[in-house]
């Protein structure tokens, strides 16, 4: 099955300064890699995603890039806020049939210093 | 538009008991998938149900099981519960897994489930 490594498992910047999390997966057939936010008490939030006919997408001030050749995506996050502080997971889609299952990294726990 | 709603919030149960979890999807939305998060395994896929059938399972025991009705809103059960079952489920609501929109995966709060 997919396997999602993300790193760092931690990352601490000063605020105004750009954080970079990476994922690589294992699974070539994996065509969908969404981004999570996740704050103290509650559920994973969608940030950001990329299917894999496409490289690179923005949205203000979050990015994300996708090598679908070295099977590794990233999360940029620019002029980092104290509220970007919280839990990043990336994930990818499986594709199994008409079955779908995301399989998520580790998390990142992003802190972002005043 | 209300979010994924999951009751109860906390749950405290004991050894051997069972438990059901509760899941209100998002309005329109018809696919509810259900995962579970610990530190040591971090957020692992249970199952993903459609149109009240169960469509795909993660690896886990027998003991967890789950069921769809027909406006969408999904329950989970997990029987003969064991310490190792102490985490927090989480459910996510999506269109449809036949739409060209894969994403929309929406999480709700979660129930935290302690077994003692």
């Amino acid at each position: 099955g997919e396997n999602v490594e993300q790193h760092p498992s931690t990352l601490s910047v000063q605020e105004g300064d750009s954080a970079v999390i990476k994922c690589t997966y294992s699974d070539s057939a994996s065509n969908y890699f969404p981004w999570y936010k996740q704050e103290l008490g509650k559920g994973p939030q969608l940030i950001i995603d990329i299917r894999s006919n496409v490289g690179e997408k923005k949205d203000q001030r979050i990015a994300v890039t996708l090598n679908k050749t070295a099977k590794h995506f990233s999360l940029h996050i620019t002029e980092t806020q104290p509220e970007d502080s919280a839990v990043y997971f990336c994930a990818a889609r499986t594709l199994s049939g008409s079955a779908r299952q995301l399989t998520f990294g580790s998390g990142t726990q992003l802190t972002v210093l005043p | 538009k209300a979010g994924v709603t999951q009751t109860p919030r906390y749950l405290i149960k004991t050894r051997g008991q069972q438990v059901t979890l509760s899941c209100s999807p998002i309005s329109g939305h018809r696919s509810v998938s259900w995962y579970q998060q610990t530190p040591g395994q971090g957020l692992q896929f249970l199952f993903e149900y459609f149109s009240e059938t169960q469509r795909n399972k993660g690896n886990f025991p027998g003991r967890f099981s789950g069921r769809q009705f027909s406006n969408s809103r999904s329950e989970m059960n997990v029987s003969t519960l064991e310490l190792g079952d102490s985490a927090l489920y989480l459910c996510a609501s999506s269109p449809s897994p036949r739409t060209g929109n894969d994403g929309g995966y929406t999480f709700g709060s979660g129930t935290r489930l302690t077994v003692v």
